[in-house]
């Protein structure tokens, strides 16, 4: 079965500092999504990714998908204060060889930025 | 349609007792979805229907745990029996078969 792996963990970083957070996964990603969490409360949409060596940008932050479709990475440029929160990878199980249509997800990442 | 809704948004029950949780999907979508979030983790699938059939069933949702989607619409999560570890965040979301997963805002189960 496909497995995410988010890293890091955790995260803190002082205002105006740039970060990335990895996304790495045991198997070809056919379709990649970028979640933001609150604490306690639901998941927001961020971007989606398919093709190798895609990237889409949305303000201050940048999804990537490698050419080989194994890992996606998303940057955040000077961060601020409200871009904490956690962020979430999930892997479209639609395509491949489990052709079933539900996400996966990693485990989570959880930023901090101190102001 | 404003997207994707659930309730309630937060339930305190004493082990034993039985629960429920509804879900209004974004009315264009035919899929719905349930995940299970515990604290630390990402989201946990547990099942999902495309209109009213129930096409997948994840091995976290034992016998207490039942959903339904009545005429492909809203769904509705029970848990029978709660247990303190079913105490958890519940997910609910909805797509297009193609995909474009939207989320609720979860309902948040405290068993004590």
């Amino acid at each position: 079965s496909q497995e995410l792996e988010q890293s890091p963990q955790s995260l803190i970083v002082q205002e105006g500092k740039n970060l990335t957070i990895n996304c790495t996964s045991s198997k070809t990603l056919y379709g990649l999504y970028w979640y933001k969490q609150k604490y306690g409360e639901g998941l927001i949409f961020l971007m989606m990714l398919q093709k190798g060596g895609e990237e889409k940008s949305h303000e201050k932050i940048t999804a990537k998908l490698d050419e080989k479709k194994q890992q996606s990475s998303l940057h955040i440029t000077a961060s601020q204060p409200s871009h904490a929160g956690i962020y979430l990878c999930g892997a479209d199980m639609r395509y491949g060889s489990s052709n079933t249509g539900k996400l996966i997800f990693g485990q989570g990442t959880t930023l901090q930025v101190k102001p | 349609d404003t997207g994707v809704s659930q309730n309630p948004r937060h339930k305190i029950t004493k082990r034993g007792q039985n629960v429920t949780f509804r879900c209004d999907p974004i009315s264009e979508h035919n899929r719905l979805y349930w995940y299970r979030q515990t604290l630390g983790q990402g989201p946990e699938f547990l099942t999902y229907f495309q209109n009213e059939a129930q096409l997948e069933k994840s091995r976290l949702l034992s016998d207490r745990f039942s959903a339904e989607r009545p005429k492909g619409s809203f769904s509705t999560l029970e848990i029978q029996r709660t247990e303190q570890g079913d105490s958890a965040m519940y997910l609910c979301a909805s797509s297009f078969p193609t995909g474009g997963y939207t989320f609720g805002s979860g309902t948040r189960l405290t068993v004590v």
